[in-house]
């Protein structure tokens, strides 16, 4: 079983639609939670950071961490066809070393016109 | 502000070869990792580097390193290439304490044929 678990999609949705994209993880030490976005032949690109539990919303962006539940989320509103990419979650603390993230494998989510 | 750079872009090597990749990071960020991306594991870790020290290590064969100059700059080697090695690799930089600013490259195409 992989540390950190991800649903790799692809996840189609109509323009203007509310995307949720979610990971799981069995490392309870993990205090650090990331969002990347992933476009295609580009490195990934920071979205959102939390630190352990709670919610922080980013314009569009909304990201969820529920340690008890060792559940993360992230919500887009209004998405964009431009919102077309890769998004991973990457998390890291504890026993891993604060500068090594753990990374789920990506979701493709492909917004349509 | 100047990004993460990686040169070169794209690297088309024989097995058996070695390869050296170079990345500079975002002036002030003092610690840099590189990682493995590929498309049936994802991002792996490989190691990480701080004043010129390196911090920790993933799961690589020791075919795998890596080193830090005094101006944070970076490189990574891989010697005795095999065609398993064939993979996007990227480097981040961020300050030492701050996973806020944990900023990617655009990584380093690596061909193994």
């Amino acid at each position: 079983q992989k540390e950190v678990e991800q649903d790799p999609g692809p996840l189609s949705v109509p323009e203007g639609a509310i995307v949720s994209l979610n990971c799981t993880y069995s490392n309870s030490a993990f205090q650090y939670f990331m969002w990347y976005r992933q476009y295609s032949r580009k490195g990934p690109e920071l979205l959102m950071y939390t630190y352990s539990s709670g919610n922080k919303e980013d314009g569009r962006f909304t990201a969820q961490v529920d340690k008890s539940s060792k559940y993360i989320s992230l919500f887009i509103r209004d998405s964009q066809p431009s919102d077309s990419a890769t998004y991973l979650c990457a998390m890291s603390g504890g026993n891993t070393g604060f500068q090594k993230l753990v990374f789920g494998t990506g979701t493709r989510l492909l917004v349509s016109p | 502000k100047a990004g993460v750079t990686q040169t070169p872009r794209y690297l088309i090597k024989t097995r058996g070869q070695q390869v050296t990749l170079s990345c500079s990071p975002i002036s002030g960020h003092r610690s840099v990792s590189w990682y493995q991306q590929t498309p049936g594991q994802g991002l792996q870790f490989l190691f990480e580097y701080f004043s010129e020290t390196q911090r920790n290590k993933g799961n690589f064969p020791g075919r795998f390193s890596g080193r830090q100059f005094s101006n944070s700059r970076s490189e990574m080697n891989v010697s005795t290439l095999e065609l398993g090695d064939s993979a996007l690799y990227l480097c981040a930089s961020s300050q030492p304490e701050a996973l806020s600013g944990y900023t990617f490259g655009s990584g380093t195409r690596l061909t193994v044929v």
